[in-house]
């Protein structure tokens, strides 16, 4: 389980400038991940997914790499805005009937103007 | 983008009330709907999954005596507290997803805080 107090990694960079946050999941099975974006107080938005059977999806302004050798996943946002601070979840979807998603621990991404 | 819709979006209740949060797809048929829960700083910790007109799957730790699950319709899931305690004071956050969708779809979430 989550550890108490736990800090959440913090990603800050320069508007305009390109932001790639990573994300490491467990499970070699898992068929299925996607991105959220949280803002304070609200709740996740979708923001991108990929199947397992590709390494690359791009959608508009951003892009998720999956390179499954070393179960890494990344997101990558160009152009970044301030209206893209927020807190970035990876989630991986394993196995199970219902779909369901693990969630990472997530990262805090502070874009300055 | 589907969109889903729980309610209240915050609550404070006294300790021992007990509390109902609402979660509706409006757009689409809700074949699994999801609930979680959020601590400060932290990720989505998955509470229990439930399928339309069957009975809700806990995860392991979660009394599913004190968080109730109905998912009465294909549109409708609520979760209830009961008997709440400030221990229980947390973000709770519904999700959906529909037939053949991978893809959840998350409610704006609801801060339960308890005296």
């Amino acid at each position: 389980g989550e550890s108490v107090g736990l800090h959440l990694p913090t990603l800050s960079v320069q508007e305009g400038d390109n932001s790639i946050i990573n994300c490491a999941y467990s499970n070699s099975a898992s068929d299925y991940f996607i991105w959220y974006k949280q803002e304070s107080g609200k709740g996740p938005q979708f923001i991108i997914d990929i199947r397992s059977n590709m390494d690359k999806r791009q959608g508009q302004r951003v892009t998720v790499l999956l390179n499954k050798t070393v179960k890494h996943l990344s997101l990558q946002i160009a152009a970044t805005q301030p209206g893209d601070s927020a807190v970035y979840f990876c989630a991986e979807r394993g196995g199970g009937s219902q779909g369901n998603l693990i969630f990472g621990k997530g990262t805090k991404l502070s874009v300055k103007p | 983008g589907a969109v889903v819709s729980q309610h209240p979006s915050w609550v404070i209740c006294k300790s021992g009330t007990s509390v109902k949060i609402e979660c509706r797809s409006l757009d689409f048929q809700a074949t699994t709907m999801f609930w979680y829960r959020q601590f400060p700083k932290q990720s989505l910790m998955l509470m229990a999954t439930s399928n339309e007109g069957s009975k809700a799957t806990y995860e392991q730790g979660v009394e599913k005596d004190k968080f109730l699950i109905n998912h009465a319709s294909l549109t409708l899931s609520t979760l209830t507290v009961t008997s709440a305690h400030p221990e229980d004071s947390s973000f709770y956050i519904c999700s959906a997803s529909g037939t053949g969708r991978n893809i959840q779809y998350f409610g704006a979430g609801t801060r339960l805080s308890v005296l």
